[in-house]
């Protein structure tokens, strides 16, 4: 098994620009999130999905969109970068309450 | 406002000492309480995890102590080794909910060897 997946692992934005950030896990997870890690500031929880065709917003989910179409996905669309979006982001997956989060190794996004 | 909060920001132990990392919140709903571990680079980890129910739970050399009335819980760490220097984080949820966890700032420990 791999686990959780994200792509890619590093990524230099321009201002403006919009992108992508992959998430797939292959353990049939139910619950999927998107965290974000910013120095100081620990783990913020940006978008969540409790399974396929439902998401709701965690703390910080300005300037971000995700959708959750397969149990296996969930992508995370930047959709107008800015530089206070440079951060370390992570995907994690669980497969039920209360058994905790996988997370995946993340993806360093640097907006210049 | 800060949902979890988590102290100290750093700590420095000899190898062999116990580690302590404290954590409160305020939100009396929250029901399922976990420790993740961070290594450079690394995603985080789930360490080991309590429900209010109990007031200890001890898995190995970690071991989470538990204050419903007091609205707060630690980690200890016995017989401190180098190899547990990394990040932990307290976290918090509502209803056994893995869907939307709420984590602390995050504790830097090193472990003298």
């Amino acid at each position: 098994n791999a686990g959780v997946t994200q792509t890619p692992k590093f990524q230099v934005l321009k201002t403006g620009q919009s992108m992508t950030l992959q998430c797939a896990q292959d353990m049939n997870h139910e619950y999927m999130s998107w965290y974000r890690q910013d120095p100081g500031m620990g783990l913020r929880l940006i978008h969540y999905s409790v399974g396929a065709g439902i998401t709701d917003q965690g703390e910080v989910p300005n300037g971000y969109n995700v959708s959750r179409s397969t149990t296996e996905d969930f992508p995370l669309r930047l959709l107008s970068a800015a530089p206070s979006q440079t951060s370390v982001y992570f995907c994690a997956s669980s497969r039920a309450r209360g058994y905790g989060y996988t997370f995946g190794s993340g993806t360093r996004l640097t907006v210049v | 406002q800060q949902q979890v909060k988590q102290s100290p920001q750093s700590l420095i132990v000899q190898k062999g000492g116990i580690s302590i990392i404290n954590c409160a919140y305020e939100n009396t709903a929250f029901d399922y309480f976990p420790w993740y571990q961070q290594f450079p680079g690394k995603g985080p980890a789930l360490l080991i995890a309590i429900r209010p129910d109990v007031s200890e739970k001890k898995e190995g050399r970690f071991t989470i102590s538990f204050n419903k009335s007091a609205k707060q819980f630690s980690l200890h760490i016995m017989d401190s080794q180098p190899g547990d220097s990394a990040t932990y984080f307290c976290a918090a949820s509502v209803g056994l909910g893995d869907d939307k966890i709420i984590f602390g700032k995050g504790t830097r420990l090193h472990i003298l060897p």
